[in-house]
């Protein structure tokens, strides 16, 4: 059983361009979370979705800053008009059902913004 | 709202046991993480504990949880080089995601 897939594992973009970045999930999970990392710091949560909802955004900055996870396919994170402060790890976790179910992790997509 | 701290840095020697420590604010915490982040890595998902228990063994790995003093610890007994990580504590309750405490660095030492 894969585990929770993120590509790519590394990002470069120049500043304002887009950035996406994807997450498949763990077969039978159907909760997907986006968490940030920022250089020594810990993991800052951004959205939380299902299957074609977005159940808890209330970590995402209010511009920029989007995510889908469709009916079919992996979930994406969208950032528009990158700047350098967007340089960080963001860490996909899949879950099978959100109450009181450990988060699986992915191991990141580690964006660098030039 | 809720916050999570942990101490920045704890070095031991090999063979040593190792003492993680976290407090947490949220009272209504249903359970408790932690996991472990190597170098260019995710999270690697290590134990959880379920708030209405004060302790959990798994193998090397102790939790003890003072649910009274909001205060989690993860004991990893004889600990060795690969166990050089960072460490991270983990809460939520019911349907709220996960908040993660900044991480222990772990050095362990030959």
């Amino acid at each position: 059983n894969a585990g929770v897939m993120q590509n790519p594992r590394h990002l470069v973009r120049r500043r304002g361009q887009e950035a996406r970045l994807r997450c498949s999930p763990m077969k039978g999970h159907s909760h997907v979370y986006w968490y940030r990392q920022l250089p020594e710091e810990g993991l800052k949560f951004m959205v939380y979705l299902q299957k074609e909802n977005i159940i808890d955004e209330s970590g995402m900055p209010k511009e920029r800053f989007s995510a889908e996870f469709p009916k079919e396919g992996p979930s994406i994170l969208r950032i528009q008009q990158v700047v350098r402060g967007d340089s960080a790890a963001y860490f996909c976790a899949s879950s099978p059902k959100t109450e009181n179910s450990p988060l699986h992790f992915g191991n990141g997509t580690r964006l660098t913004v030039t | 709202g809720e916050d999570v701290e942990q101490s920045l840095f704890l070095s031991v020697r090999e063979g040593d046991s190792s003492v993680i420590n976290c407090t947490y604010t949220d009272s209504s915490s249903t359970y408790l993480y932690w996991y472990k982040q190597e170098p260019g890595a995710g999270l690697q998902l290590l134990t959880y504990i379920f708030s209405n228990m004060d302790m959990k063994q798994d193998q090397r790995l102790t939790v003890l949880l003072n649910k009274k003093d909001k205060h989690l610890s993860l004991r990893i007994a004889d600990t060795q080089t690969g166990d050089s990580a960072i460490y991270f504590c983990a809460e939520n309750s019911g349907n709220t995601p996960l908040v993660f405490g900044k991480g222990t660095r772990l050095s362990v030492i030959a």
